[in-house]
Order: structure tokens, then C-alpha cells, then sequence
């Protein structure tokens, strides 16, 4: 059974940084992209970032362009995201998802059950 | 980027309903468009892929469809375990991009 657990979430002020982790089981981790999903309160659902099996290639929104960078340990079947220079609008639940590759793009077919991310002072 | 726009925002239905939800992309993305299906507090489930595949376990009153730029879901007697918010979402290039989401409620 596939299963993903995210960890790290919390309240941080503006301008501060998070690192979120999301550790899996259940399938051979490092066969499969895997990406963050956002969700603001009340809106809907956002890509954050997608990085590849090997870790080789990484990919982000135009949004944390720059303030955010997707990570993996296909030691621990683990995938992290550390974030930095929050800001308000970055308040969101944080999922993760593993992705399924097709020959032109990839979509999540399993999600974990979101953490929660609030930057407020 | 490629954007994805859903109709209704909000469908009032009853159970045993037929109901659809459409969605529109901005450029044509062929067939490679994906619908999740989500209830509160919980993450999004898949419920097609590429346009009109069905994912494993999901029941047989669901289905996709459309090519291009246009595309449907439809449930063809709605149950109550159906009421949701369902969103599509487009896989024609390295990111994705999701519609706004399309909430189902009870009538």
C-alpha cells in the first residue's frame, strides 16, 4: 500500500524558512517523480515543485522561483522541501504527491494527507 | 502556462442525478487532462486520467471525456459519497496547472 506522510509544518513569521519532509512507503521511491501541492485556505489546488526519480532534474512554480528548493534521500524514501523568505501568501496545506510520468507530462496518483503552513508574525 | 478554467463553481444535485462538470483549457493539451475528486479535510483522490481512462477502484458511474481543449466529467447517478469538490487538472508540459475546482452539493 502506498503511503506518503508529511512532517514540518507550523506557524513561522514572514521572511523565515520551513523545511517540510514527506516520507513514503509502499512503492519503489526512487522509480518515481514526486512533487508539492499547495492548497490556501479555502482555494484551490496549486503545483508547487516536481523533482525527478534520481533527483537530477527539479522544476517550480514561478511563485517560489528562487525562495524554495525540492530535495530527495532515495536512501530514506524521503522527500523534503525547504523553504525560504515566507510570506503570507505561501499560508497554505502542503501535499505531497507522488507522481506518474507519461510521455508528456506527469500527474499525481497518490497524495499524502497535507501539513499545515501559516506565515504570520 | 496553460490555463484551466471549470463551470459551474457550484452544482446543486440530488442523489440519483446525472451530472457534468466541464472543463476548458487555454491551448489545446491533446488528451492529456486528469479530474480528482476531493471532500473536506482530506487530500484529492484520482479519479480519470487522460482525459477518459478510469483509475483502478474507481466506480464505473464516473467518466471522462473530451479532446483539445474541451473536456467533461461525468456521474451518471449520483450517490451520496459523491458530494465533493472536483477539480481537473492539465499534464501537457513539466508543470501542471489545476482549475479552480467545481463543488458539488446536495439539492
Amino acid at each position: 500500500e502506498v503511503q506518503l506522510l508529511e512532517s514540518g509544518g507550523g506557524l513561522v513569521q514572514p521572511g523565515g524558512s520551513l523545511r517540510l519532509s514527506c516520507a513514503t512507503s509502499g512503492f519503489s521511491f526512487s522509480n518515481y517523480a514526486m512533487s508539492w501541492v499547495r492548497q490556501a485556505p479555502g482555494k484551490g489546488l496549486e503545483w508547487v515543485s516536481t523533482i525527478s526519480g534520481d533527483g537530477g532534474t527539479t522544476f517550480y512554480a514561478d511563485s517560489v522561483k528562487g525562495r524554495f528548493t525540492i530535495s530527495r534521500d532515495n536512501s530514506k524514501n524521503t522527500l523534503y522541501v525547504q523553504m525560504n523568505s515566507l510570506r503570507a501568501e505561501d499560508t497554505a496545506v502542503y501535499y505531497c504527491a507522488k507522481d506518474r510520468t507519461t510521455v508528456s507530462g506527469h500527474y499525481p496518483d497518490y497524495w499524502g494527507q497535507g501539513t499545515l503552513v501559516t506565515v504570520s508574525s | 502556462d496553460i490555463q484551466m478554467t471549470q463551470s459551474p463553481s457550484t452544482l446543486s444535485a440530488s442523489v440519483g442525478d446525472r451530472v457534468t462538470v466541464t472543463c476548458r483549457a487555454s491551448q489545446s493539451i491533446t488528451n492529456f487532462l486528469a479530474w480528482y475528486q476531493q471532500k473536506p479535510g482530506k487530500a484529492p483522490e484520482l479519479l480519470v486520467y487522460k482525459a477518459s481512462s478510469l483509475e483502478t477502484g474507481v466506480p464505473s458511474r464516473f467518466s471522462g471525456s473530451g479532446y483539445g481543449t474541451e473536456f467533461t466529467l461525468t456521474i451518471s447517478s449520483l450517490q451520496p459519497d459523491d458530494f465533493a469538490t472536483y477539480y481537473c487538472q492539465q499534464y501537457n508540459s513539466y508543470s501542471y496547472t489545476f482549475g479552480q475546482g467545481t463543488k458539488l452539493e446536495i439539492k
